[in-house]
């Protein structure tokens, strides 16, 4: 237990549909990340947020929306997805962004899009 | 900019065999360096990790070494076991600098 809760743990999506990803962190940090993870290809980082500003935006497709309310939590809006887009999807803090802490990782959301 | 290099897996050994995975890096600076294991189904977890040249980070049974002459920070165990296999991440964070991953170095133990 890292102190990160992602829901869902799956999700199964077709191309047009709207679903929304969910992160929580309950360690006070204040910083927050969501990842791609894809087989067989590095870590993406998608988004950085540092005190609910997003900071960070890797050329991410718009069809991904990113959405942080409060320090503690992180959402990802997710709409018209490509089947490109199955992957796991990770979220991540840590107490400052840029800085020399570790990240602490919740479980992934395993997402399919049919 | 940044960047980790970890050698290519799988990686698949013997149970109670010798692990040593290899993470070497560039950075501007001076940077943190990190292990972090993924347990199949699991988000990524930190193993160890090490802040300044010639610390050892160590965790079950685990360590590794900041090497800064030769840049390295090699994952080593003296016997593994069944419940060690997973992906190993080498990692390295700096200050203004986002933290840059390596590609993961799955290994295998067989009983």
């Amino acid at each position: 237990e890292t102190g990160v809760t992602q829901t869902p743990r799956h999700l199964v999506m077709g191309m047009t549909n709207k679903k929304s990803l969910k992160c929580e962190q309950h360690l006070g940090h204040n910083a927050m990340y969501w990842y791609k993870q894809s087989a067989k290809k590095p870590l993406e980082l998608m988004f950085v947020y540092s005190l609910e500003e997003r900071v960070e935006n890797n050329s991410v497709p718009s069809r991904f929306s990113p959405e942080c309310p409060n320090s503690s939590h992180l959402f990802l809006h997710l709409h018209t997805l490509q089947p490109e887009d199955s992957a796991l999807y990770l979220c991540a803090s840590s107490p400052l962004a840029y800085s020399y802490n570790e990240q602490f990782f919740g479980p992934g959301t395993r997402l399919t899009v049919l | 900019g940044n960047s980790v290099t970890q050698m290519e897996g799988p990686v698949t050994l013997s149970e109670e065999a010798f692990l040593t995975i290899n993470c070497t890096y560039t950075a501007t600076g001076y940077p943190s360096l990190f292990w972090y294991v993924q347990y199949p189904g699991e988000g990524l977890q930190l193993l160890l990790k090490a802040t300044k040249a010639d610390d050892k980070g160590s965790n079950k049974g685990f360590e590794a070494t900041y090497r800064k002459e030769t840049t390295s920070f090699h994952l080593e165990k003296g016997s593994v076991q069944v419940s060690d296999s997973a992906v190993y991440f080498c990692a390295l964070s700096e200050s203004y600098q986002k933290v840059t991953f390596g590609t993961g170095t799955k290994l295998q133990v067989i009983p």
